[in-house]
């Protein structure tokens, strides 16, 4: 069965501060991999995905993510945080003919100023 | 261009009733989607949908039901609504080569 792990639940950072959100998981094949933001009161916006290929994925709001297979990591990273960053942040893994995902319990982000 | 709805935002339903959560989607998406939100559980997957028709459990299923009949629209029925399913539940919808599109969710409160 397919599973994902966010070890933290709760990260908090200084503006202007790096910031990395891991994420580990498990499936049987080749994953579809992504990262999805929530803020408040909303829906869940796609930061990344990953499909194949080059295993540093670049995503909006200048997130990058690394696939790193040996690991069966995919982490988050930010080189520079902003105070709107602050929110939810889910991993997601899946793959096959109906798509589903499977998302990690979230990691929450507080930015300080 | 509205991508996925979801109604109501928000409704209170005492132990035993019924309801339909309603999603309808404008992308013309093939694969539809239930999830629930539960504080510090992340999403579950409750019933999915590759296309009308079709449609099939996922992780937690027990006390809802789902119809596709139509491409555009995947509605979610609590037939006895229980304190258990208090929850916040999100509509998506994909397609093979897309990621799962949100809507920005049902909060429900069963008392």
């Amino acid at each position: 069965a397919q599973s994902v792990t966010q070890p933290d639940i709760h990260i908090t950072v200084s503006e202007g501060a790096s910031l990395e959100l891991r994420c580990n998981y498990s499936y049987g094949a080749t994953p579809y991999l992504f990262w999805y933001v929530q803020s408040p009161g909303q829906g869940l916006q796609l930061l990344l995905k990953y499909f194949s290929g080059d295993t540093l994925v670049q995503g909006i709001k200048g997130f990058e993510a690394e696939f790193k297979r040996s690991q069966s990591s995919f982490n988050l990273r930010k080189p520079s945080v902003h105070w709107s960053d602050a929110a939810e942040y889910f991993c997601a893994v899946g793959g096959g003919s109906n798509y589903k995902l499977t998302f990690g319990k979230g990691t929450l982000l507080t930015v300080n100023p | 261009n509205a991508g996925v709805t979801q109604t109501p935002k928000f409704r209170i339903l005492k132990i035993g009733q019924s309801m339909t959560l309603q999603c309808t989607q404008d992308m013309n998406h093939n694969y539809m989607y239930w999830y629930r939100q539960d504080p510090g559980m992340g999403l579950k997957l409750i019933y999915y949908s590759v296309g009308a028709g079709i449609t099939d459990k996922g992780e937690v299923p027990n006390g809802y039901n789902v119809s596709r009949s139509t491409t555009e629209d995947f509605p979610l029925r609590l037939e006895l609504a229980a304190p258990s399913q208090t929850s916040v539940y999100f509509c998506a919808s994909s397609t093979p080569e897309t990621p799962l599109h949100f809507g920005n969710g049902t909060r429900l409160t069963v008392t």
